[in-house]
C-alpha cells in the first residue's frame, strides 16, 4: 500500500541548531516526492520537490530510494522556519493525486 | 503566479442543508482539482479528483452523493456539502494543478454545521 510516514509529531530546536524532518514511504512504483509547508494561519505551499534538486529557504532533501526516505534537512534553523510541514508521495494512481503524510510541526526556539 | 481561492472562507449552517464551496485557479488554467478535507491537528485527506468535463473520482469511503462535484471550467470546481451535519464540520482545501503535477492550494474554507 503507498503510505508516507512522518514519525515525528512535533519537533522542538534552538535557533540555529540543525533540522532533520523525517519522512519515510512506501511505494512499489517510481515516486516523486515533495515537502510543503504551513505556516500559521497560510494556506499550504510547496516548499520542493525532488526531482528539481534545489535548495528552498536554505532546506534540502534528498531522495533515498535504497531506505526510501526523503528527510528534510536545514543546517541552522531560523525561528521563522516554525510552521507545520507535510511530506507528500505523488505518482499513486492517475492526475498526480498526493498522499500526505501526517505532518510534523517544527518550533524553533529563540 | 499559480494563485488558487476559495470562497467562502468560512460558512456556519444548520444541520440539514446544503452547502457550496467554490475553488478557483485565478491566473491558470487547471486540468485537475483536487478536494481535501482536514480535521484539527491532522493530515490532508484527500476526497475526489475532479477534470473538467468529467465526472469526478473519489475515495475510498467518501460519499458521492453527500459531497457534490461539479467542474464546470478549467477554472472552476465546487464542492456542494449536501444536507450537512454536525459531523461534517471540517477544513475543507481544494488544489488545482498545472500540467507539470505541481499542486497549488486554496486558502481552505471552515465549515460548520450546528
Amino acid at each position: 500500500a503507498q503510505r508516507v510516514t512522518q514519525p515525528e509529531k512535533l519537533l522542538s530546536v534552538f535557533k540555529g541548531a540543525p533540522v532533520e524532518l523525517k519522512c519515510n514511504y512506501s511505494y512499489s512504483g517510481s515516486p516523486e516526492l515533495f515537502w510543503y509547508v504551513q505556516y500559521s494561519r497560510q494556506r499550504l505551499q510547496l516548499l520542493l520537490r525532488h526531482i528539481s534538486r534545489e535548495s528552498i529557504k536554505g532546506f534540502t532533501a534528498d531522495l533515498n530510494k535504497g531506505e526510501t526516505s526523503f528527510h528534510l534537512k536545514k543546517p541552522f534553523a531560523q525561528e521563522e522556519d516554525s510552521a507545520m510541514y507535510y511530506c507528500a508521495l505523488s505518482g499513486v494512481g492517475g492526475y498526480n493525486k498526493l498522499i500526505f503524510g501526517a505532518g510534523t510541526r517544527l518550533a524553533v526556539h529563540p | 503566479g499559480a494563485v488558487v481561492s476559495q470562497h467562502p472562507s468560512w460558512v456556519i449552517c444548520k444541520s440539514g442543508t446544503s452547502v457550496k464551496i467554490e475553488c478557483r485557479s485565478l491566473d491558470f488554467q487547471a486540468t485537475t482539482m483536487f478536494w481535501y478535507r482536514q480535521f484539527p491537528k491532522q493530515s490532508l485527506m484527500l476526497m475526489a479528483t475532479s477534470n473538467e468535463g468529467s465526472k469526478a473520482t473519489y475515495e475510498q469511503g467518501v460519499e458521492k452523493d453527500k459531497f457534490l462535484i461539479n467542474h464546470a471550467s478549467l477554472t472552476l470546481s465546487t464542492l456542494t456539502v449536501t444536507s450537512a451535519h454536525p459531523e461534517d464540520s471540517s477544513f475543507y482545501i481544494c488544489s488545482a494543478t498545472l500540467n507539470e503535477g505541481t499542486q497549488y492550494f486554496g486558502p481552505g474554507t471552515r465549515l460548520l454545521v450546528l
